[in-house]
């Protein structure tokens, strides 16, 4: 069962514009997680955030985790070509721990 | 450090034959896990274990088994192919044996297409 889900679905910017991609979830998490997928590559881990954060930084990324509104955010400034690719979240939550992921979100950075 | 290391990367398989993923690390960690991804469906958890000698089952473990007998292999086994079994499956490591709270690695997936 999906727990989180992106959105948009498809984003399309120039490079130089800011991406913003969200992410809903369902139940209450442990911590958050985002990853990049190239096409026909393996996903690669981003940044992680706890519920007990708010705002991570790295480089040109930032995530914000919304734990009452059950939300967070991907924030690409400054976008390159190289950033086109799939953004998935992640979520852990309960005894297991598993990751669960959601869909996607596929931008496009053209040139 | 090679990672995690999966093999084949393409494999075309008949209705009913069975075949086995190789998938291994080389970062000794104790959690590893195998998710499917298909169109529009995201990522899916399979199996996953915890240690050498622990395995369990994720959210669509019909159709295929594992076994974890050293820490660096987690095989993933179709039994009997179906087409619906058609998908690219991830082999993913972590450190924590809880594997959300610690990134996942992942390797570059096989391409299963089950005709």
């Amino acid at each position: 069962s999906q727990q989180g889900e992106e959105d948009p679905q498809a984003l399309s910017i120039q490079e130089g514009e800011n991406a913003t991609m969200n992410c809903s979830y369902k139940t209450s998490i442990n911590n958050l997680q985002w990853y990049r997928q190239n096409s026909g590559r393996g996903l690669v881990h981003l940044i992680l955030i706890r519920s007990n954060e708010r705002e991570k930084h790295s480089g040109r990324l930032r995530v914000t985790l919304d734990t009452s509104k059950k939300s967070s955010s991907l924030l690409i400034t400054a976008s390159r070509a190289a950033d086109t690719a799939s953004y998935f979240c992640a979520t852990s939550g309960g005894s297991q721990g598993n990751l669960i992921f959601g869909k996607g979100t596929k931008l496009s950075v053209k040139p | 450090n090679a990672g995690v290391t999966q093999t084949p990367k393409f494999q075309v398989l008949k209705t009913g034959q069975s075949m086995t993923l190789q998938c291994a690390q080389d970062m000794n960690h104790e959690y590893m896990s195998w998710y499917r991804q298909d169109p529009g469906m995201g990522l899916r958890l399979i199996h996953y274990s915890v240690g050498a000698g622990i395995t369990d089952q994720g959210e669509v473990p019909n159709g295929y088994n594992v076994s974890r007998s050293t820490t660096e292999d987690f095989p993933l086994r179709l039994l009997s192919a179906a087409p619906s079994q058609t998908s690219v499956y991830f082999c993913a490591s972590s450190y924590s044996i809880q594997g959300g709270n610690s990134p996942l690695h992942f390797g570059n997936g096989t391409r299963l297409t089950v005709t």
